[in-house]
């Protein structure tokens, strides 16, 4: 299975609303990422979680709260989000040995609307 | 900033042509990979070149690596309809950190 699913497809959320996207994979990858895609860009880096510890955290403003509860799954949390933040998130996985950089296998994504 | 560039920024091709886009970056870097992208999808991985390698085929995908020009280029021969998608270079640091940089995309569109 190489298969990385997200949860929910697509999401409309009001500026002062909680919300979680989630993200799953079963092929045993240590390494679990977030994206986040505006149209017409590359996707830009938010977080990484290695061995389900947070290893890189972009400068992401607090209003985004990354989980990993295990190593299967990759929580994002949002709250009190802004209308610029309306964008693709992607969640992405990878195989983790130390001294290389192994490709990564992206979820197809949420489309995510803050009203 | 680290990101890569990509030129050209759009591709608009006849089915049964050669497709090819560049990719610059800025730093020393592991490897350097390629992905495509259908709209408003998710990625999907196509090719991974290693910092030591200069070229390397999978299929119909070319890729060169030119690390002393910091440049990489793809190359899709007889494409299809089904190429349409962008298409994204992405280098690895060679720090060994989980960490991918994207460059800025091509948007390749074939007619039939």
């Amino acid at each position: 299975d190489t298969e990385v699913t997200q949860t929910p497809k697509h999401l409309v959320m009001g500026m002062t609303n909680k919300k979680s996207l989630k993200c799953e994979q079963h092929m045993g990858h240590r390494a679990m990422y977030w994206y986040k895609q505006k149209a017409k860009k590359p996707p830009e880096l938010m977080f990484v979680y290695s061995y389900e510890k947070l290893s890189i955290n972009e400068s992401v403003p607090s209003r985004f709260s990354p989980e990993c509860p295990n190593s299967s799954l990759l929580n994002l949390h949002l709250h009190a989000l802004q209308p610029e933040d309306s964008a693709l998130y992607l969640c992405a996985s990878s195989q983790h040995p130390s001294g290389r950089t192994y490709e990564q296998y992206f979820g197809p994504g949420t489309r995510l609307t803050v009203t | 900033s680290q990101q890569g560039e990509e030129d050209p920024q759009a591709l608009s091709i006849q089915e049964g042509e050669n497709a090819t886009m560049n990719c610059s970056y800025k730093t020393s870097i592991n490897n350097l990979q390629w992905y495509r992208q259908n709209s408003g999808r998710g990625l999907v991985h196509l090719i991974l070149i290693r910092s030591n390698e200069r070229e390397k085929h999978s299929g119909r995908l070319r890729v060169t690596l030119d690390t002393s020009k910091k440049s990489s280029s793809l190359l899709i021969t007889a494409s299809r309809a089904a190429d349409t998608a962008s298409y994204f270079c992405a280098t690895a640091l060679p720090t060994g950190f989980q960490k991918l940089v994207f460059g800025t995309g091509t948007r390749l569109l074939v007619s039939p």
